[in-house]
This record gives C-alpha cells, structure tokens and sequence, in this order.
C-alpha cells in the first residue's frame, strides 16, 4: 500500500514533443504528490508538485495532473527540450510531520533534436 | 548558498571495513534523511531523523546505523560494509512549512 507505482522506465522523445510520464498509488491517505527531477552526477531536486485538492498545477512547461478517484498523476512536459534529458521521480507522502517521500522507481527521458 | 553537502562523493572499500558518510545542511532544517539509489528500484530511505537525538528506521535500514547529535550533521555509517551495499547514498532535509527535499550530491560507495 505505500508502494509509488511509475512508467515508463525510458522515454524517447523528439525536441519539441510532449513527454508523459505516469504514477499510480494505492494509500488514500497520502496527500503531496511532488516530482523530482534528477541530472546525472546530481542529487534530485524538486521540479513541480501537486496537493490532492487540485486536478491540474502548471508551472511554465511542465504540468501535473492528478485523477484522485483513479489514483493517479502525471507529468505533462510540454514543448521538450534536450535540456529536460533526466531522471523524473514521482513520489507521494503523508503531510504528518515525517516529510517521508515513498518514490517511484524513476523514468529515464532522453530528447533527442 | 542553501546546501546539503555530502562526504566523500566517491568511495571505493573492502567487505568489512568500516566507514561513514557525512552529511550537513546549513538551512537549520529539522528532518534529515538517508536514500539509497539502484538501477530500477528508485530512491528508498534507509534512515530518518526528525530532529537532534530522534532517529528512526526508514525502508531498507538493514546494515547501517545513523546518529544526530548536531541539528546539521547526519552521518550514514556501515560497520561492516558488504558488496550489496554498493550504491549511490543521497542525504535530504527539509524543514519549516515547506514539505520540499533538499538533495546532497551524492556518494557513490562501492564494496569490493
């Protein structure tokens, strides 16, 4: 029940396209949903993240959307640049005090020009 | 400049031989965290510390042991280091309102 279920694992996207990348969670009570953003050599950092009280958050190209009945988000990059080539962690957590992020298992972007 | 920092990046030992992994965030954030990253397993926490003396057992704590004796400071330690704990090791904290991670740079640990 605390598992973060991601896919893809590698995306392969054009310069240009939108990239996708999926979540699906079983514990109702997790109520953050951020993803991190990770470039080789580097620790993850935050890109974007989403409460469940909100169906869509949007910060510049990237938007998360978030289907609280299904148990699911996503991470919509739009117009992708060979910039965003990383790492993309979705995670979830119980806002109780812990701060303790159960992560997916990641997905591997590539944008290729 | 907000950081975590993280010592060594990279570590090469032998199966038994002690070591540890230093970690220190000057944002005077109260939570602390260990993770361990593997190729098709993700970020799993192996150790938590909500604040100074106050430690708890992540995920996959089996084999290493932690200590917060400073509200910075957050060591990993592996008393006895075997070839399965050959990973990448990121500290995080967090604190105040924000539920945001701060990441270090990483360790990359191999145990021959």
């Amino acid at each position: 029940q605390q598992q973060v279920k991601q896919s893809p694992q590698s995306l392969i996207v054009q310069k240009g396209g939108i990239s996708i990348i999926n979540c699906a969670y079983e514990n109702t009570a997790f109520d953050y949903f951020p993803w991190y953003q990770q470039f080789p050599g580097k620790g993850p950092a935050l890109l974007i993240a989403i409460r469940p009280d909100v169906s869509e958050k949007k910060e510049g190209r990237f938007t998360i959307s978030f289907n609280k009945s299904a148990k699911q988000f996503s991470l919509h990059i739009m117009d992708s640049q060979p910039g965003d080539s990383a790492t993309y962690f979705c995670a979830a957590s119980i806002r109780t005090g812990t701060d303790k992020l159960i992560f997916g298992t990641g997905t591997r972007l590539q944008v290729f020009p | 400049e907000a950081q975590v920092t993280q010592n060594p990046r990279y570590l090469i030992t032998v199966t038994g031989k002690k070591l540890t992994v230093t970690c220190s965030q000057n944002m005077n954030h109260e939570y602390m965290s260990w993770y361990r990253q593997d190729p098709g397993l993700g970020l799993r926490q192996i150790y938590y510390s909500m604040n100074v003396e106050v430690t708890d057992k992540g995920d996959v704590p089996e084999g290493y042991k932690v200590s917060r004796k400073e509200k910075r400071n957050f060591p990993l330690i592996l008393e006895s280091p075997s070839p399965n704990q050959t990973s990448l090791y990121f500290c995080a904290s967090s604190g105040g309102l924000s539920y945001e991670q701060y990441f270090g740079p990483g360790t990359r640990l191999t145990v021959t």
